[in-house]
């Protein structure tokens, strides 16, 4: 069955890099797309960016200069490295395979938290 | 960028009631909108695709319409289940973007 699992630090300091994986099973990388969006706590959800299943991708006008997303076809494998992270970069981070512009599964999320 | 408006922000109906959740765009999205559900501490849930297509595995008392900026979810017969928080997204234009979402409580 489709299955996808965010991974990464709960914890990350003030100007420092994130880095997440996203791991997936029952489907390829080269046949769905793969989306990144966040929630603040209590809040609502932002789109992030999408790896494309050619390996080309594309961002949120808001993060672009922070954010890069890449990926390891042979190990079912998304990644999601952010820079320069802000308080405000503390949110619930959740990959999706995507579909024709829809997110038809979600993994169960990772939490972040920026703080020193 | 599209800005996405949701109303109302929080509603409260009863077990058995015809509820309905607005959502409306700062342009014309030519149907693309996406309906998500989040139950609480859980990730998002696909309802509804491009306006008016259920999602397999969507129990059919869920239904959406809508045309250029304005765009509606429909439950026909509100169950105790359907307690989350609703979001709708457009992916008409870059980036895409969601609502603020439509909080759904019991009375």
């Amino acid at each position: 069955q489709v299955q996808l699992k965010e991974s990464g630090p709960g914890l990350v300091q003030p100007s420092q890099t994130l880095s997440l994986t996203c791991t997936v099973s029952g489907f390829s990388l080269t046949s769905y797309h793969v989306s990144w969006v966040r929630q603040p706590p209590g809040k609502g959800l932002e789109w992030m960016g999408v790896i494309w299943t050619g390996g080309s991708t594309a961002y949120n006008s808001l993060l672009k200069s922070r954010l890069s997303i890449s990926r390891d076809t042979s190990k079912s494998q998304v990644f999601l490295k952010m820079n320069s992270l802000q308080t405000e970069d503390t949110a619930t981070y959740y990959c999706a395979r995507t579909y024709n512009s829809y997110f038809d599964y979600w993994g169960q999320g990772v939490m972040v938290t920026v703080s020193s | 960028d599209i800005q996405m408006t949701q109303s109302p922000s929080v509603l409260s109906a009863s077990v058995g009631d015809r509820v309905t959740l607005n959502c409306k765009a700062s342009q014309n999205i030519n149907k693309y909108l996406n309906w998500y559900q989040q139950k609480l501490g859980e990730a998002p849930k696909l309802l509804i695709y491009n306006t008016n297509n259920l999602q397999t595995g969507i129990p059919s008392r869920f239904s959406g319409s809508g045309s250029g900026t304005d765009y509606t979810l429909t439950i026909s017969s509100l169950q105790p289940e359907d307690v989350a928080t609703y979001f709708c997204f457009q992916h008409n234009s870059w980036p895409d973007t969601f609502g603020a979402g439509t909080k759904l409580e019991l009375k």
